[in-house]
């Protein structure tokens, strides 16, 4: 079974300063997505940003990239010039290719922005 | 569009008694999945509906039920409440299932049980 681990249960970063947050997973598949999904007090997730397995270059969406080491297994988040509203629960998640909606996600990390 | 919506936001329930949580998809999304989050499981897949039929289904107890009607609105059911069943259930819709087709998530349902 695919496990997603986020071991980083908490960071902060100060305001317009860089973060970068961890997560690895466990799958035997060798084609899959993953996300990043953020979860503000207001707890409605909102998709960050998403990695198709098969391609090798790093998605990004505006501040926010990420570092996808397939062979490692490795896929962390990378905030740039990071804002208050940036704050958040943040949640990886690992989605398989076949038709299935079951995604499974890390325990999350608290980010907290200083200003 | 409207976004996807959950309904009600907040229940308080007692033990034994059941439930039924509505989720109401982003207008033309045929998908409708549910996760459970709770601070020491996290997030958890409890099952996903297409096209009126239940797809794919989590490790959960049968006291957790749903179903998805013709509109693609969808509900979840629990029976015989018990003290863990208090979580924030998450609803979540998408075009199609599978792949890179993201998943859209609702504002939750915070449910209590006492």
């Amino acid at each position: 079974a695919q496990t997603v681990t986020q071991s980083q249960p908490e960071m902060s970063v100060q305001e317009a300063e860089t973060v970068t947050l961890s997560c690895t997973y466990d799958t035997s598949e060798s084609d899959y997505y993953l996300f990043w999904y953020k979860q503000p007090p207001s707890r409605q997730m909102i998709l960050v940003i998403r990695q198709e397995a098969y391609k090798q270059q790093n998605a990004t969406e505006n501040r926010f990239s990420v570092n996808f080491q397939k062979a490692a297994k490795s896929f962390s988040l990378k905030i740039s010039d990071s804002q208050l509203g940036d704050a958040a629960m943040y949640f990886c998640a690992y989605r398989t290719t076949s038709n299935n909606n079951d995604m499974r996600f890390g325990a999350g990390t608290r980010l907290t922005v200083k200003p | 569009k409207a976004g996807v919506t959950q309904t009600p936001r907040y229940l308080i329930k007692t033990r034994g008694q059941q439930v039924t949580l509505s989720c109401s998809p982003i207008s033309g999304h045929r998908s409708v999945s549910w996760y459970q989050q709770t601070p020491g499981q996290g997030l958890q897949f409890l099952f996903e509906y297409f096209s009126e039929t239940q797809r794919n289904k989590g490790n959960f107890p049968g006291r957790f039920s749903g179903r998805q009607f013709s509109n693609s609105r969808s509900e979840m059911n629990v029976s015989t409440l018990e003290l863990g069943d208090s979580a924030l259930y998450l609803c979540a819709s998408s075009l199609k299932r599978g792949g890179r087709d993201t998943q859209y998530f609702g504002p939750g349902t915070r449910l209590t049980v006492l």
